[in-house]
Parts: structure tokens; C-alpha cells; sequence
């Protein structure tokens, strides 16, 4: 079956400094790879969406200055959440494309002091 | 304005009993329509899904049905069980370029009393 794992469960970080989440897919390729923000209200965010070879294509009110992706094989990618603030709190998903279907991992939820 | 909606936000049914949640949707062009179960503290798993070129989906205890022509889907979950409290979300999408993006709902939170 397609797993996706996700790299840090859980992390704390003091306001302004950097944490970096990790997302891997187990038992097959994903074909491109989807980084969401769940909110509190879980809502879902779309951050980025990042193709192998392509450019990282960003969604609206996100930028690669703020959340810069690495996509460097078919099963894996990590996001970095710089100099976070409350704002950047919630649940931070990675869905992995394969066949035509998203595949999520756990999450990786941030909370910032 | 959101292209894909739920109903109802929140629904509780008896154990045993058939949970029906909605789903409606704005863009004529998607063509596919997922359903994800999420449980808390977990992301969500893709439950069931369905294209446009079918009008009904089932699979096990969960069915969606599908009608084009209102842009409606319904997902049934018969014989539900206390397992299946979670929230699902309701996602769509289409073929090209902007369009590729997975659209979710809001959710619908199940809660089934035993």
C-alpha cells in the first residue's frame, strides 16, 4: 500500500526562529507532492505543489522566501517553515500523488511560543 | 466563495444506523471527487472515491452516490460503528492546470453513539 510518512509529529519552536518537516513515501513514487496547512478549524491550506525536475510552484499568500521546499527524489521532500510566528501554527500535511490519488501522512503539527 | 461544500458541518447517528453527509460543488469541469476520513491527530486517509463518469461508488459499508447534472455527491456509511466518528472531507478536482488542484469542503464531524 502507498505510506507516507511525516518527520517530526510534533514540534515547538520559539517565535522567529526556523523549524524543517520532513515527508517520506513508502512503497512507491510519488509522482509529485502536495504541502498543505491545516488550520484549526481544519481548513485546508494549499502551500506548494512540487514536481521532480520543475519548478515549485507556490500558492497565493505563500512564498519559497518563507517556506522553502526540497524535492530532490521521486520519495522524498522537506519543507522549512522560516522565522515562524503564531500565524504559521497548524498541522502541516504532505500528500503524495501516486496514481492519480493524494496520499497523506500524519501531519507534522507546529505550535510556536 | 467556496467551490466545494459540506453538509451537515456535524452529524451524530446511532450505532447501526445509515450516516448520510453531502457534498455540492460550483466548477462543472472537475471530474474527480475523493473522500478523506480524518481522525484527530491524524492526517486524513483517502476513504473512497469516485469519477464523473460514474454514478455511484461503493465499497464495503461506504457508498457515494454521484449526479452530474446538480453537481451533488452524498457519501453513505450504513451499519455505522463507533470507529467511524471522524470528520471527512468532501475534495474535488479536474483535469488542467489550475483546475488539478484537490478543492476540499469544509468537513462534516461523524460522531456515532453506541
Amino acid at each position: 500500500g502507498a505510506l507516507v510518512y511525516q518527520y517530526p509529529r510534533r514540534t515547538i519552536c520559539k517565535s522567529g526562529t526556523s523549524m524543517r518537516m520532513e515527508c517520506q513515501a513508502v512503497g512507491f513514487q510519488a509522482t509529485s507532492v502536495a504541502w498543505y496547512r491545516q488550520s484549526p478549524q481544519k481548513t485546508f491550506e494549499l502551500i506548494a505543489l512540487s514536481t521532480v525536475n520543475s519548478a515549485i510552484k507556490y500558492e497565493q499568500n505563500f512564498t519559497q522566501e518563507k517556506f522553502p521546499i526540497s524535492h530532490p527524489n521521486l520519495s522524498f521532500s522537506s519543507m522549512t517553515v522560516l522565522n515562524a510566528y503564531l500565524e504559521d501554527r497548524g498541522l502541516y500535511l504532505c500528500g503524495a500523488r501516486w496514481q492519480n490519488t493524494l496520499y497523506f501522512g500524519a501531519g507534522t503539527r507546529l505550535s510556536v511560543l | 466563495q467556496q467551490q466545494v461544500r459540506q453538509s451537515p458541518q456535524s452529524l451524530t447517528v446511532w450505532e447501526g444506523e445509515t450516516a448520510i453527509l453531502n457534498c455540492s460543488y460550483e466548477d462543472s469541469t472537475f471530474n474527480y471527487f475523493p473522500w478523506y476520513q480524518q481522525f484527530p491527530g491524524e492526517g486524513p486517509a483517502l476513504l473512497i472515491s469516485i469519477s464523473s463518469v460514474s454514478d455511484k461508488k461503493e465499497d464495503g459499508r461506504f457508498t457515494i452516490f454521484f449526479n452530474k447534472r446538480e453537481k451533488k455527491l452524498s457519501l453513505h456509511i450504513t451499519d455505522s460503528q463507533p470507529g467511524d466518528s471522524a470528520t471527512y472531507f468532501c475534495a474535488a478536482r479536474g483535469n488542467v492546470g489550475d483546475n488539478s488542484k484537490l478543492i476540499w469542503g469544509l468537513g462534516t464531524s461523524l460522531v456515532v453513539n453506541p
